[in-house]
């Protein structure tokens, strides 16, 4: 148990679909990430959120569309993704300059 | 652009063996460097380095930071099965607290 709890899992989804993966912290952390896990690429830092406040939005398509209503939540709406867009989403969190704490992760597939 | 490389892309050792995975950085203003492992779910915490030359300890698990040769080593000393796993080197600027991450090293331990 990491302390970040991502929902759903596993996650398949046609190209038309919408919907959202969900992240929970409860550590008491500031600040929540989302990063994409791709086969044979390194983690990709999607989206930073400080407070609540959107601090980074490392040129992810439009089709991606975080939320973070309040330190201890942040969502991640998915809207026309395209197959390329499979992968493992990471939700993290932290305190000012300590470690980032990872979830589970949710698998995601798209047909 | 921050940068980090890896090496080697993965490893294969028996059980007492000794590795050395390989971390090299290009920042602009380094502020720290970090290692996860990686089994099949979260990435979890292991070190994290800011000052050159002192060695982190955690039992056969060590690592190390070089700021001159950008670059840190970790360690793992009579291996067992369950250190088979993704290891991944991330670093960190002064801008804020965003990772960028290395493209990892996957250690698999043979019985």
């Amino acid at each position: 148990e990491t302390g970040v709890t991502q929902t759903p899992r596993h996650l398949v989804m046609g190209m038309t679909n919408k919907k959202s993966l969900k992240c929970e912290q409860h550590l008491g952390h500031n600040a929540m990430y989302w990063y994409k896990q791709s086969a044979k690429k390194p983690l990709e830092l999607m989206f930073v959120y400080n407070f609540k406040e959107q601090t980074e939005n490392n040129s992810v398509p439009s089709r991606f569309s975080p939320e973070c209503p309040n330190s201890s939540h942040l969502f991640l709406h998915l809207h026309t993704l395209q197959p390329e867009d499979s992968a493992l989403y990471l939700c993290a969190s932290s305190q000012g300059n300590q470690p980032q704490h990872f979830g589970d992760g949710t698998r995601l597939s798209i047909l | 652009e921050d940068k980090v490389v890896q090496s080697p892309l993965s490893l294969v050792v028996h059980e007492g063996d000794t590795v050395t995975l390989n971390c090299s950085y290009e920042v602009t203003n380094f502020r720290s460097l970090l290692w996860y492992k990686q089994e099949k779910k979260a990435p979890t915490f292991l070190f994290m380095l800011t000052s050159s030359g002192i060695e982190k300890k955690s039992g056969r698990l060590s690592s190390i930071l070089d700021k001159k040769e950008l670059s840190s080593i970790l360690n793992i000393t009579a291996t067992q099965t369950g250190d088979s796993a993704i290891y991944l080197c991330a670093v960190v600027n002064n801008a804020g607290n965003m990772l960028t991450f290395g493209g990892g090293t996957r250690l698999m331990v043979k019985p």
